[in-house]
């Protein structure tokens, strides 16, 4: 089973800077299937990017994702005050067919 | 609009039973996959189970496996989470959650607002 490592814990930036979030799996994943998620206070998650680099439906473009084997990426590039969320990544596999990242939470600086 | 609607959650003792419904509206349910996908306090993600369009192929992970069953009626358009023998640490928040898109990869799309389920004595 593949084990996704998000880095940092927490990440303190204001608006307006750029955030780099990081995901490491114990494992090559599978064909780069991975995403990241979104998920605010008292909400349910929000799909970001799939496949490591294609935004969901209505993700705005300052979202983007990369990365490739073991190391993925998700940068926002000038943050919003919305963006204040934690943010997780998830791999699909075969053993477990889901399995997600520990979060990061994005607060403000 | 795509709405999940879970119900069913609540508080149980130590290995008794607790059965989940999702409502499913906005889309043709019958032509998704579906998942269950939880979350306890404070806590990360945690997969659940999946369940084919039409019912024949689920699958879970190890953590679930042999006291949870997740089935589905498309007449209704009704998913369901059986969920025996709980223990504390199946507390959290469960959500419904319907995939991205047929087949492999599996990623989820739409997310219910979720029901908590709370196992104590």
């Amino acid at each position: 089973e593949i084990v996704l490592t998000q880095s940092p814990g927490t990440l303190s930036l204001s608006p307006g800077e750029r955030a780099t979030l990081s995901c490491r799996a114990s494992q090559s994943v599978n064909s780069n299937y991975l995403a990241w998620y979104q998920q605010k206070p008292g909400q349910a998650p929000r799909l970001l990017i799939y496949d490591t680099s294609t935004r969901a439906s209505g993700i705005p473009d300052r979202f983007s994702g990369s990365g490739s084997g073991t190391d993925f990426t998700l940068t926002i590039s000038r943050l919003e005050p919305e963006d204040f969320a934690v943010y997780y990544c998830q791999q699909y596999g075969t053993s477990v067919l889901m399995t997600f990242g520990q979060g990061t939470r994005l607060e403000i600086k | 609009q795509v709405q999940l609607v879970e119900s069913g959650g609540g508080v149980v003792q130590p290995g008794r039973s607790l059965r989940l419904s999702c409502a499913a509206s906005g889309f043709t349910f019958r032509n998704y996959d579906m998942h269950w996908v939880r979350q306890a306090p404070g806590k990360g993600l945690e997969w659940v189970a999946v369940i084919s369009q039409d019912g024949s192929i689920t699958l879970y992970p190890d953590s679930v496996r042999g006291r949870f069953t997740i089935s589905r009626d498309n007449s209704k358009n009704t998913l369901f989470l059986q969920m025996n023998n709980l223990r504390a640490e199946d507390t959290a928040v469960y959500y419904c959650a319907r995939d991205l898109k047929l087949g492999a990869p599996d990623y989820i799309d739409y997310w219910g607002q979720g029901t908590l389920v709370s196992v104590s004595s």
